[in-house]
């Protein structure tokens, strides 16, 4: 495709509900990284894939999310047990390598918890 | 010492003057500096990136000055105008070692016409 897509653009889920958030990378782009961002602020890193492995997944913030790319390109975050704390965009976005490089971003993920 | 923190919060500049943006980071072992640019709904796209090896890089209006003894980097967009009104961020990150990147919290720039 022509560039990171995300589905769903937008998900409403009520507390305590498990939730699946899916990034399509660039094709070819061997490296993929979901963040945060919550309103009024930067992207915060949780996980990062070099082909089908988790490379660096310090920014997960607790065990309730869990994120798998099994064949190195799709991938899904996964948010198990909601809370309302969880409300904020899912970006994804992937680079060509993985080193020290642009990362391209899809639109995000508008998750809302009730 | 992962922290980019970024100044100021909002801005706000007459069309055709100068925009300047500035981040300070901790981590010495960061060696790659994008900036991102985000407009409303969207994803951030990259803007310009520097490494610590250059002290200026230019690209069009849009310039990154990096002083690595002061751990500071800064953008300046010239000749600002009113569809450069968005959010910017400045981030950090290493090339080994792992690949976290680090983001300041924005600033969000308004070109008034």
């Amino acid at each position: 495709g022509a560039g990171v897509s995300q589905t769903p653009s937008n998900k409403v889920t009520e507390k305590g509900k498990y939730v699946e958030l899916r990034c399509d990378p660039i094709s070819g782009h061997t490296a993929l990284y979901w963040y945060r961002q919550s309103l009024g602020q930067g992207p915060e890193f949780l996980i990062y894939f070099q082909g089908t492995g988790a490379a660096d997944d310090s920014g997960l913030p607790n065990d309730r999310f869990f994120a798998v790319r099994p064949e190195g390109s799709v991938s899904t975050l996964k948010i198990q047990r909601t809370e309302r704390g969880d409300s904020a965009v899912y970006l994804c976005a992937s680079s060509l390598n993985g080193l020290a490089e642009a990362q391209y971003f899809g639109p995000g993920t508008r998750l809302l918890v009730l | 010492q992962q922290q980019v923190k970024q100044s100021p919060q909002s801005l706000i500049v007459q069309k055709g003057g100068i925009s300047i943006i500035n981040c300070a980071y901790e981590n010495t072992a960061f060696d790659y500096f994008p900036w991102y640019q985000q407009f409303p709904g969207k994803g951030p796209a990259l803007l310009i990136a520097i490494r610590p090896d250059v002290s200026e890089k230019k690209e069009g209006r849009f310039t990154i000055s990096f002083n690595k003894s002061a751990k500071q980097f800064s953008l300046h967009i010239m000749d600002s105008q009113p569809g450069d009104s968005a959010t910017y961020f400045c981030a950090a990150s290493k090339g080994t070692g792992g690949f976290k990147t680090i983001f300041g919290a924005g600033t969000r720039l308004f070109v008034k016409a």
